[in-house]
């Protein structure tokens, strides 16, 4: 089983839609979690850290549920540029390398006109 | 400010020929980490370098692969002998400081590398 899984979608949407990515990983002892972006060919960019309380940047909602080991992305009113994979991203605190991203394969989304 | 850069950008190679593959940082970041990714799989950590000490060295997938990062700049990562599973993107991420697990890694664009 992999340590971080996510749907690869694709996830095909009109713009102005609201979508929803989730993501679960394996390892309880995962301390730090984001989701990056990256476009087709890039490097993958930091979209934002997702926190326990939950945290919203403009469009973007992120949310961790520690009990149940699931990370989720909001993604409001969808433009055209949300068009990307996003990667679902945890770091380990002990047992084994800090500091080091463990990644999941990532959900491609394409927002049509 | 420079972002993390990668060298070259491309590079084909046939098995059993070597490569280096170099990454500068951004300047003044202390940690440099390479990563992997293959095709049709996820991107896999390699090695983290703090300054010029390898820090963690347990996703070198075994010793054909050798990083050396000399006075703490720059780094590079050595294939020999290449061999066709070595296919794939590799990328330079760095950050700024040791031992905070939320310091945001900053990727290079990556050398795709082909073995044929």
């Amino acid at each position: 089983r992999k340590e971080v899984e996510q749907d690869p979608g694709p996830f095909n949407v009109p713009e102005g839609a609201t979508v929803a990515f989730n993501c679960t990983y394996s390892n309880s002892a995962s301390q730090s979690f984001f989701w990056y972006r990256q476009d087709c060919r890039k490097e993958p960019k930091l979209l934002m850290s997702v926190y326990s309380s939950g945290n919203e940047d403009g469009r973007f909602t992120a949310q961790l549920n520690r009990a149940s080991q699931y990370i989720s992305l909001l993604i409001r009113d969808s433009k055209l540029s949300d068009s990307a994979t996003y990667l679902c991203v945890v770091i380990r605190a002990k047992g084994g390398s800090q500091g080091n991203l463990i990644f999941g394969k990532g959900t491609k989304l394409s927002v049509k006109p | 400010e420079a972002g993390v850069t990668q060298f070259p950008s491309h590079s084909v190679i046939e098995k059993g020929q070597t490569v280096t593959l170099r990454c500068d940082p951004i300047s003044g970041h202390d940690n440099l980490y390479w990563y992997r990714r293959v095709m049709g799989k996820e991107i896999k950590f390699l090695l983290h370098f703090v300054k010029e000490s390898k820090q963690d060295e347990s996703g070198m997938p075994n010793n054909r692969f050798l990083a050396e990062r000399t006075g703490g700049t720059y780094s590079t990562l050595k294939v020999q002998p290449a061999e066709l599973e070595d296919s794939g993107v590799y990328f330079c991420a760095s950050s700024l400081r040791t031992g905070y697990l939320t310091d945001t890694q900053y990727f290079g664009p990556g050398t795709r590398l082909t073995v044929l």
